[in-house]
């Protein structure tokens, strides 16, 4: 049974550097082709892919967020880590983990989903 | 980037009515496109993948279609549980993910 849980400050004040944990069980993220993901959701607002790491360690980031973000992986404690620098009230939002799944069609092509989420945490940034 | 444009942003139908929701590319995806529902206060659910694919044990009256630049996301006969928003999402430009800007689906 595949389950992610984030963990973190639900208060952080602005210019403060936010530092959010995922702790994942169900699937290892030393196997070849698995990637967690960070995504976020302001309230009422839409969602926001903002950053990945695989299985290699490779890490992909949101182009409008890059400069602020770092995403990092513990495997043996199955855990990912996502920090945000230079906090502002507009990060006001729920952070969600999420697992990358994936599948190879007859053609060899790679497709993927955000198959597992967790349950998010919400983070308001406010002095 | 790729940008997702949904449409309408909110919906308003009766139960038992047949429900669409369009999702346009802003440039060719091919079918790299997946759906989710979110129900207020939870996290997304995989509904479809890959344009067309029903995941594992999501009910038959929902289904999607489309290519390129153009996606339909269908509830055959709506259900009051399907009170919900939905979201498309694309990945054709990997390693980055586009979510649309969600769909509000209310019972009338």
């Amino acid at each position: 049974q595949v389950t992610l849980r984030e963990s973190g400050p639900a208060l952080v004040k602005p210019t403060q550097t936010l530092t959010l944990t995922c702790t994942f069980s169900g699937f290892s993220l030393s196997t070849s082709g698995m990637c967690v993901s960070w995504v976020r959701q302001p309230p009422g607002k839409a969602l926001e892919w903002l950053a990945l790491i695989d299985w290699d360690d490779d890490k992909y980031y949101s182009t409008s967020l890059k400069t602020r973000l770092t995403i990092s992986k513990d495997t043996s404690k199955n855990q990912v880590v996502l920090t945000m620098t230079n906090m502002d009230p507009v990060d006001t939002a729920t952070y969600y983990c999420a697992r990358i799944g994936y599948y190879y069609d007859s053609s060899g092509s790679k497709h993927y989903y955000f198959d597992y989420w967790g349950q998010g945490t919400l983070v308001t940034v406010s002095s | 980037d790729i940008q997702m444009t949904q449409s309408p942003s909110s919906l308003s139908a009766s139960v038992g009515d047949r429900v669409t929701i369009t999702c346009q590319a802003s440039q060719d995806i091919s079918n790299y496109l997946n759906w989710y529902q979110q129900k207020p206060g939870k996290a997304p659910k995989l509904l479809i993948y890959d344009a067309s694919n029903l995941e594992t044990g999501v009910p038959s009256r929902f289904s999607g279609s489309g290519s390129g630049t153009d996606f339909t996301f269908t509830i055959s006969s709506l259900q009051p549980e399907d009170i919900a928003t939905y979201y498309c999402q694309q990945y054709d430009n990997l390693p980055s993910y586009t979510f649309g800007q969600g769909t509000k689906l209310e019972i009338k």
